[in-house]
């Protein structure tokens, strides 16, 4: 199985950049994902790790370790609409996702 | 019908009664999945199906079944809802059950409400 841990919640200024993280213990590594969730809607796919390093997608980059068993998203240039919930979720050696509590990101004017 | 549809879009039953949530998706995905999202718990699997004819059992499949009848259609089955599974039912479909970036995607979600 998988333990998967993340912040409850953050805030942050209109503008500026908040990071994320998520560590994880895991019985088989297959890939990490970022999902964001506004409220009361579907989680939307960001990101995909599956090797050590940034992979970079416009505003948002996302990070791995796997021997650290660890992960961050960086949102920059933080706006209004990015406000929402972050998943961590880690793919395991059947395939299957397991999600982190999520991460609720409260961006202020 | 544009990726993954969910009905009902919210539900109020009563405890013990059956109830049989639906999921359709059109992009010919062979994977498909039911999660449950509670708040603090986040998502958790239910039941997973790898391609049609095929289902197994995710992390918390008691009072529920599935069936996969064909590629398109994934319904979820509580035979005698209890009050513990009031919750928000998330449906999800992937091109396969292997790896790379193989994204899940979401359908919308059935808020359901046992009492």
């Amino acid at each position: 199985g998988q333990n998967i841990d993340q912040p409850t919640e953050m805030t942050a200024t209109e503008g500026a950049i908040v990071q994320i993280n998520c560590t994880y213990q895991t019985s088989g590594f297959n890939g990490l994902f970022w999902y964001q969730q506004h409220a009361g809607e579907a989680p939307t796919f960001l990101s995909y790790n599956v090797l050590d390093g940034l992979e970079e997608k416009g505003r948002f980059s996302s990070f791995l370790s796997r021997s650290k068993g660890y992960s961050y998203l960086l949102l920059k240039e933080l706006q209004m609409k990015d406000s929402a919930s972050y998943l961590c979720a880690v793919r395991d050696s059947d395939y299957k996702l397991s999600f982190g509590a999520g991460t609720t990101v409260t961006v202020r004017a | 019908i544009a990726g993954i549809t969910q009905a009902p879009t919210s539900q109020i039953l009563a405890a013990g009664r059956r109830m049989t949530l639906r999921c359709t998706q059109d992009m010919r995905h062979n994977a498909m999945y039911w999660y449950r999202q509670d708040l603090g718990l986040g998502l958790r699997l239910i039941h997973y199906s790898n391609t049609a004819g095929t289902t197994g059992k995710g992390e918390v499949p008691d009072g529920y079944s599935v069936s996969r009848a064909n590629t398109d259609d994934f319904p979820l089955t509580l035979a005698s809802a209890v009050p513990s599974q009031t919750s928000v039912y998330f449906c999800a479909s992937s091109d396969s059950a292997g790896d790379g970036a193989d994204t899940q995607y979401f359908g919308p979600g059935t808020r359901l409400t046992v009492l």
